[in-house]
């Protein structure tokens, strides 16, 4: 079945850019109703969903980190990646990304990924 | 911004039932779906389309979605599903809301 894989630095700096891609295994990433998300995770809060990406490229954001968000998606090599731009503090999270399966007025998140953590410290 | 609502606990004893809900304006208008998350794991889908149990999840639990309630329902809870519990559904203005999340205890 669907596997997937996050990489990247664990560590950021204040004000720069959190690069991230996830690999997906054991499967196609143009299956036809899915769509590929990031979401996070502060420690010991909630979960945030942060946007998705499209086998064809197209894309959605959540309204609140639009404005420094970029996700994009290479299928020749079963990648997504995620960007975020101008990092503080308040970016620390577990990062995961996750298979999203989207129909009329409706989603759902499966399967995840690892998680990966990401730290923004100088 | 459309909310989900769930509670910060629930505790229940081994093998009895514990419900666990998640509220939201008109939720019932939308689908539900419900995850579970252990320490230091990732989430893992448990009940999706209000109703639906993904393969490989226990019988023990279930789901419903009615006015503005849904609710996850572990029948003869075992000390495994002691987890935390989300519940997310599709918004038209933010796409994805989950819920606060509940720390499930089984004592």
């Amino acid at each position: 079945q669907v596997q997937l894989q996050e990489s990247g630095p664990g560590l950021v700096k204040p004000s720069q850019t959190l690069s991230l891609t996830c690999t997906v295994s054991g499967g196609s990433i143009t299956r036809g109703s899915s769509y590929w998300s990031w979401i996070r995770q502060p420690a010991g809060k909630g979960l945030e969903w942060i946007g998705r990406v499209s086998a064809s490229g197209s894309t959605d954001y959540s309204p609140s980190l639009k404005s420094r968000v970029t996700i994009s998606v290479d299928v020749s090599k079963k990648q997504f990646s995620l960007r975020l731009t101008s990092v503080t503090a308040a970016d620390t999270a577990v990062y995961y990304c996750a298979r999203e399966i989207v129909g009329e007025l409706l989603n759902w998140f499966d399967p995840w990924g690892q998680g990966t953590l990401v730290t923004v410290s100088s | 911004s459309y909310e989900l609502t769930q509670p910060p606990s629930v505790s229940v004893s081994p093998g009895q039932s514990a419900k666990i809900t998640c509220s939201g304006d008109k939720l019932g208008d939308k689908y539900a779906c419900w995850y579970q998350q252990k320490p230091g794991q990732s989430p893992v889908l448990v009940i999706y389309k209000d109703t639906e149990r993904p393969s490989g999840i226990p019988e023990r639990f279930s789901g419903s979605n009615s006015g503005n309630t849904a609710t996850l329902t572990i029948s003869g809870t075992q000390v495994m599903d002691e987890a935390d519990y989300y519940c997310q559904a599709w918004d038209s203005s933010t796409e994805v809301v989950f819920g606060g999340g509940t720390k499930l205890t089984v004592l």
